[in-house]
This record gives structure tokens, C-alpha cells and sequence, in this order.
């Protein structure tokens, strides 16, 4: 089955710099890759998903970007803010369901 | 549009008892999925419906079980409880399942088997 790895576990950023966040994936028939942002006592929420015929997409202050060929894709959130401190999920869908990577805890310092 | 709402929120529970977790999903929405989210697993597929037919099953014990109702209403049962099922049990919604469809999360429902 599909297998997600995702790198950092933690992340500590100040303000206004960038974070970035790094997942790979092993099953070459996944074709759909959404981002989720957990805070605490909720559920994830999605913040952008890239499918697998674009390279990049962009929101703001948040861009995600896949390379197919080598199996990864990654979170770029620009100019953070203490907002922006949750526990983000990469996850990859194949076959009805969704397999996640096991989450960074991102930490904005003012 | 209203969101995922799932009920309860937080339960308590002993070793040996069951439990239902209930899940409503946005409107529309006719797929319905579970997963286990704990601090050593993360977060695990536990199986999918739609159309209150199970599509998909993740890899859990026989104790894990649900169903979907005709108004796309889900439930999970857990039945003889363990103290490893403590976690959080999120549902997510999607118009039909299909894999680049986009899954909202409902809050959860926190239990805690002691």
C-alpha cells in the first residue's frame, strides 16, 4: 500500500521567515496531494492540494509544489505569522482513501 | 453550508464496553470517511462508505465496523474496547469518494477507554 514520509517532525520558524515542509510518497499511481492544518482540538482543515498534471499551484502565502518522477511534494508558507503555528499534514489519495504523512508541529515565534 | 459535524465530542468509556460515534456529513455529500488519529500512529484510514455501501477498509480489527444510512448519515461501532482505541475518531465528507476529490474533516470525536 501507499507509504507517506514526511520531514520535519517539528519546526520551529520567527516570524516573517519561510517554513517549509517535505513529503515523499511511494505509490506511483497516487495522483492527488492535499495539505491539511490541524490546530488544536479540531480537525484537519485543508489549506491547498495540487493534482497530479500541475508542478506547482499557489495561495497566497502558501505554494505547494510535486514532482512526479521523484515522488515528492512540498509546503512553502511565506512570510509566517504566529497564526500560521498548527500541526500540517501531507497526505496522498489512492484508491478511495487518503494516506497521511505523520505531521510537522510548525512553531511561529513573534 | 453547515460542515462535518460528528457526536459525541468526548466519551468515556471502560475496557470491554462498545461505542457509536456518529458523523454527519455536508450536505450533498454522499461519501462518507473514517480514520483513528493517535499521537504514536498518526493518522489511520479506517474504512469508507457511499451509497451505505463500504467501498474501502483500512487495516483494523473485526471490533471496527460501520455503516451509512440512505441520508448519507454514517456511524462507526467499537466494540469490546481497548485501552489502545483511545484516540481521536475524525470523519470526512466528499460529493462521491472519487481519488482527486477533495475530504472535509468534521471536529472529532475524542474518546478515552479507561
Amino acid at each position: 500500500g501507499e507509504n507517506v514520509e514526511q520531514h520535519p517532525s517539528t519546526l520551529s520558524v520567527q516570524e516573517g521567515d519561510s517554513a517549509v515542509i517535505k513529503c515523499t510518497y511511494s505509490d506511483s499511481a497516487s495522483n492527488y496531494f492535499p495539505w491539511y492544518k490541524q490546530e488544536l482540538g479540531k480537525g484537519p482543515q485543508l489549506i491547498i492540494d495540487i493534482r497530479s498534471n500541475v508542478g506547482e499551484k499557489k495561495d497566497q502565502r502558501i505554494a505547494v509544489t510535486l514532482n512526479k518522477t521523484a515522488k515528492h511534494f512540498s509546503l512553502h508558507i511565506t512570510e509566517t505569522q504566529p497564526e500560521d503555528s498548527a500541526v500540517y499534514f501531507c497526505a496522498a489519495a489512492g484508491s478511495n482513501k487518503l494516506t497521511f504523512g505523520g505531521g510537522t508541529r510548525v512553531l511561529v515565534k513573534p | 453550508k453547515a460542515g462535518v459535524t460528528q457526536t459525541p465530542r468526548y466519551l468515556i468509556k471502560t475496557r470491554g464496553q462498545q461505542v457509536t460515534l456518529s458523523c454527519s456529513p455536508i450536505s450533498g455529500h454522499r461519501s462518507v470517511s473514517w480514520y483513528q488519529q493517535t499521537p504514536g500512529q498518526g493518522l489511520q484510514f479506517l474504512f469508507e462508505y457511499f451509497s451505505e455501501t463500504q467501498r474501502n477498509k483500512g487495516n483494523f480489527p473485526g471490533r471496527f465496523s460501520g455503516r451509512q444510512f440512505s441520508n448519507s448519515r454514517s456511524e462507526m461501532n467499537v466494540s469490546t474496547l481497548e485501552l489502545g482505541d483511545s484516540a481521536l475518531y475524525l470523519c470526512a465528507s466528499s460529493l462521491t469518494g472519487g481519488q482527486q476529490e477533495t475530504q472535509y474533516f468534521g471536529p472529532g470525536t475524542r474518546l478515552l477507554v479507561l
